[in-house]
């Protein structure tokens, strides 16, 4: 599988501000995932990082909050735009597989906003 | 709304022993079902996928399949403490980008 890494590994940032987190992955990947993980909790899908067009988003998560940039099939950020503490959480790329759909995670960036 | 159901736990088993994890989907439009592992602190980690209905074994992991039901399953045998994590069961939605839904997860406590 994919080798995924991410930048930061964790950040802690003040109200109001933003934070863009980067994803690298080893090889060309068609699809790459936005994840994000709060305390104790399941993982929820933000958006499909599309390169050469907009991300999709799902319910709840518009461009606005979390703008995606997916410049290649190798790179992805995820900026979370005006931090409140609710956006503290795991934020986690993923790239999926082709065949079977299955998909391999990046280590995650555990953010702490206060 | 999908959505993919596991008893949060915490199930406990002795070292040892058979660990039983069930998911259950309610997107008859799934294809395809994954079981993650995801150590405290740490990101998810796939360990199995199953597509078709039946067993698929690999070491000492089993998943297990029953689309007429809608139930997938994880066993582990030999339990040993290393497998104590939460274990995240996915199921394809069905579409075109391959996104999962991801159930709640079980975690599991081996004990020694």
């Amino acid at each position: 599988s994919a080798v995924i890494s991410q930048k930061p590994s964790r950040d802690i940032c003040q109200r109001g501000t933003s934070l863009t987190i980067q994803c690298q992955v080893d090889s060309q990947v068609t699809m790459m995932f936005w994840y994000r993980q709060q305390p104790g909790q399941s993982l929820t899908l933000i958006a499909t990082a599309n390169q050469g067009s907009e991300a999709t988003y799902e319910s709840g998560f518009v461009i606005d909050k979390f703008p995606i940039s997916r410049p290649n099939l190798t790179f992805s950020t995820l900026t979370v735009s005006n931090m409140s503490p609710e956006d503290s959480s795991i934020y986690l790329c993923s790239v999926g597989a082709q065949i079977y759909n299955e998909q391999f995670f990046g280590p995650g960036t555990r953010l702490t906003v206060l | 709304q999908k959505e993919v159901e596991q008893n949060s736990g915490p199930l406990s088993v002795p070292e040892g022993a058979i660990a039983s994890l069930n998911c259950t989907y309610s997107d008859r439009g799934s294809q395809s079902f994954f079981w993650y592992r995801q150590y405290s602190g740490k990101s998810p980690e796939l360990i199995m996928f199953i597509y078709s209905n039946g067993d698929k074994e690999d070491g000492r992991f089993t998943a297990q399949l029953n689309k007429a039901s809608q139930y997938v399953s994880l066993l582990i045998r030999d339990s040993q403490p290393s497998d104590s994590a939460t274990y995240l069961c996915a199921g394809g939605d069905g579409g075109s980008q391959g996104n999962l839904i991801f159930g709640k997860g079980t975690k599991l406590s081996v004990k020694p």
